[in-house]
């Protein structure tokens, strides 16, 4: 089990730029999920997949955003025309449905986006 | 909605005594879980404890418990003989269903 990978750890871009991330979750999980996180605040819900299908999606998802997680593996997050708004923290995490863990999700390190 | 709440942004605690974080939560569900999460400098959310609703017996790992007050939807962390590495963002977090949300966090200091 070598937990939920996310890639690039960072990534700075100038405002307008398409940026793409990552994310390989837990092999057997089933769930996945992407949050933002800014400095000093808690972690803000994106999106949800459980499998390949993307279940919500949070009002926070603006249309510049989007992201899709093909054959229910890994899961890319897209932000077209990104903006200085956009600067985060973004969070992957996966769980399991009905395993013993109890809807625990782990996150992975993070992918920090700074716009320029 | 269910909505998370951390009243305490920041605290301090003595290495090696005692510290509790509080955390509130709304709730119309019965069923559901609760979370801490520990969030250091190098910013992955790492899982300090876990509790399930129906369980009346509250949570406990090492020196990390909780106090479970299910009426009046309070979910406590208590961390004994507090150690230098225990320094972070502490995140209360509520999972019904498949959403889990967190609190704005408490930041925690230990002084050495």
């Amino acid at each position: 089990d070598t937990g939920v990978s996310q890639n690039p750890r960072h990534k700075i871009t100038k405002r307008g730029q398409n940026v793409t991330f990552r994310c390989d979750p837990i092999s057997e999980h089933n769930r996945l999920y992407w949050y933002r996180q800014t400095l000093g605040q808690g972690p803000e819900f994106l999106t949800y997949f459980q499998n390949e299908a993307q279940l919500e999606k949070s009002r926070l998802l603006s249309d510049r955003f989007s992201a899709e997680r093909p054959k229910g593996s890994f899961s890319t997050l897209e932000i077209q025309r990104t903006e200085q708004g956009d600067s985060a923290m973004y969070l992957c995490a996966s769980s399991l449905l009905g395993g013993s863990s109890g809807n625990t999700i782990y996150f992975g390190e993070g992918s920090w986006l700074t716009v320029v | 909605a269910q909505t998370v709440t951390q009243s305490q942004p920041e605290m301090s605690v003595q290495e090696a005594e005692t510290v509790t974080l509080s955390c509130t939560y709304d709730t119309s569900e019965s069923d559901y879980y609760l979370f801490w999460y520990k969030q250091p400098p190098s910013r992955q959310m790492i899982l300090v404890i876990r509790q399930e609703a129906y369980k009346q017996q509250n949570a406990t790992e090492n020196r990390f418990s909780v106090n479970f007050q299910k009426a009046a939807k309070s979910f406590s962390l208590k961390i004994s003989d507090s150690q230098l590495g225990d320094a972070a963002m502490y995140f209360c977090a509520y999972t019904g269903g498949f959403k889990t949300i967190f609190g704005a966090g408490t930041r925690l200091f230990v002084k050495a």
